[in-house]
């Protein structure tokens, strides 16, 4: 049983681009979320997503935004990068189920985006 | 979400147990407490979570005082591997919904 796939796993790009991020959520959830990593922080809440549409939002710009499809998996956008985009980005997906497990959250190993 | 404070590090010798603590004084009945632990450049893990009766898992055990207000992690046979940073989360019940907000949490050095 895989669990949740993120690609690619480095990425290095220059101010003003655009990137895209992909992940793939374990194998049974529906529910995807995305954090934000910054050096020596802890992961910082960017969104999720449940049934194709956004759920929930942190306190991130609209320069990210995302989208889930059909089959659950997801992608996370981030236009005119800034070096402060710099970050470990996390994918989270859970089972959507009722009950305290549809809490619990497993993470995928994240991309490392670098901008320069 | 309840605030927690964990101190910011601590150092464990291989093979004894690893008491990781966690002060959330001011959680209330409906919240339960998660722990999550990174290890270095990898995403973070789920280890356990509670609400108010101690808890077990082939990973760790959960200690949750009476008054709630505290807990330990515990960590029984460290190894070098468990070298990580822990995370204790208090969170309601969402039925789903993830938003998990992560402190800085505790590195714990497992040393030889």
């Amino acid at each position: 049983d895989a669990g949740v796939t993120q690609s690619p796993t480095h990425l290095i790009k220059t101010r003003g681009q655009q990137v895209t991020l992909r992940c793939s959520p374990k194998s049974g959830h529906d529910t995807v979320s995305w954090y934000q990593q910054a050096l020596g922080q802890g992961p910082q809440f960017i969104f999720q997503y449940y049934e194709e549409e956004e759920r929930q939002r942190g306190n991130f710009p609209d320069r990210f935004s995302g989208h889930q499809f059909p089959n659950y998996s997801s992608e996370l956008n981030v236009n005119a990068l800034l070096l402060g985009d710099s970050a470990l980005y996390l994918c989270a997906s859970s089972p959507g189920l009722a009950g305290p497990d549809a809490d619990t959250q497993y993470f995928g190993p994240g991309t490392r985006l670098t901008v320069l | 979400d309840a605030k927690t404070t964990q101190p910011p590090s601590m150092d464990c010798a291989e093979g004894r147990a690893a008491n990781l603590p966690c002060n959330h004084s001011t959680i209330s009945g409906n919240e339960y407490v998660y722990w999550y632990r990174q290890i270095h450049s990898q995403g973070p893990q789920y280890i356990i979570h509670g609400l108010k009766n101690n808890e077990t898992n082939e990973m760790a055990s959960l200690i949750i005082t009476e008054d709630r207000k505290s807990s330990t992690l515990i960590l029984p046979h460290a190894t070098l591997r468990d070298t990580a940073v822990y995370y204790c989360i208090v969170r309601v019940y969402s039925g789903g919904y993830q938003k998990v907000t992560f402190g800085i949490g505790t590195k714990l050095q497992v040393i030889p």
